[in-house]
């Protein structure tokens, strides 16, 4: 199962850009990257998803390296209502085809600073 | 559309008692599920459905039953309330297509004492 490695936390000023590293060296090759981020103990709150390509929609852009072993989430203009945990996944399949499991680690707490 | 939504988002049960958390979703998905979410830690899946009629256990089923009579609901089922359980639960569901992302309702928080 391929495990992702992230900071503990970053601290970002309001209105910059927040760039979230993430580390998947054991990635194998037809598992996609997700984010997701927690505010606050709501519900997670899912982000951005990628294979290989860079991917961007109203929310963020990811990049991917293209070894696949890294990837980084960038917030273009980061908020306040930014500051939140964020969660770079790499899902584990379930049994069921089309259903998988996904593990969270502890993410990265984004502070955006005023 | 409401997506995934959770009912009660907050309860407080004494040891042994019983009760049933409520999951439901409007987008037709096939695929639903939930989660443990213990102070500090990341979501732990409990058990996890592929279609009405099929249930299948996670990482942590250990006190928990599940049901699937219909597409749109998934009920989790705590039939001896343990101080263990005490945690906030996440239910998510996703669509057939195998690279769409879970969605998550807002979750319940759930004390035992």
């Amino acid at each position: 199962d391929a495990k992702t490695t992230q900071p503990t936390s970053m601290d970002c000023a309001e209105g910059r850009a927040a760039n979230l590293p993430c580390n998947h060296s054991t990635i194998s090759g037809n598992e996609y990257v997700y984010w997701y981020r927690q505010i606050h103990s709501q519900g997670p709150q899912y982000i951005i998803h990628g294979l290989k390509n860079n991917e961007t929609n109203e929310m963020a852009s990811l990049i991917i390296t293209e070894d696949r072993k890294s990837s980084t989430l960038i917030l273009p203009h980061a908020t306040l209502r930014d500051t939140a945990v964020y969660y770079c996944i790499v899902r584990i399949p379930t049994s069921g085809a089309g259903s998988y499991q996904l593990t969270f680690g502890k993410g990265t707490k984004l502070s955006v600073i005023p | 559309n409401a997506g995934v939504t959770q009912t009660p988002k907050f309860r407080i049960l004494k040891i042994g008692q019983s009760m049933t958390l409520q999951c439901a979703q409007d987008m037709n998905h096939n695929y639903m599920y939930w989660y443990r979410q213990d102070p500090g830690m990341g979501l732990k899946l409990i058990y996890y459905s592929v279609g009405a009629g099929i249930t299948d256990k996670g990482e942590v089923p250990n006190g928990y039953n599940v049901s699937r009579s219909t597409t749109e609901d998934f009920p989790l089922r705590l039939e001896l309330a343990a101080p263990s359980q005490t945690s906030v639960y996440f239910c998510a569901s996703n669509g057939r297509n195998i690279n769409q992302p879970q969605h998550f309702g807002d979750g319940t928080r759930l004390s035992i004492l």
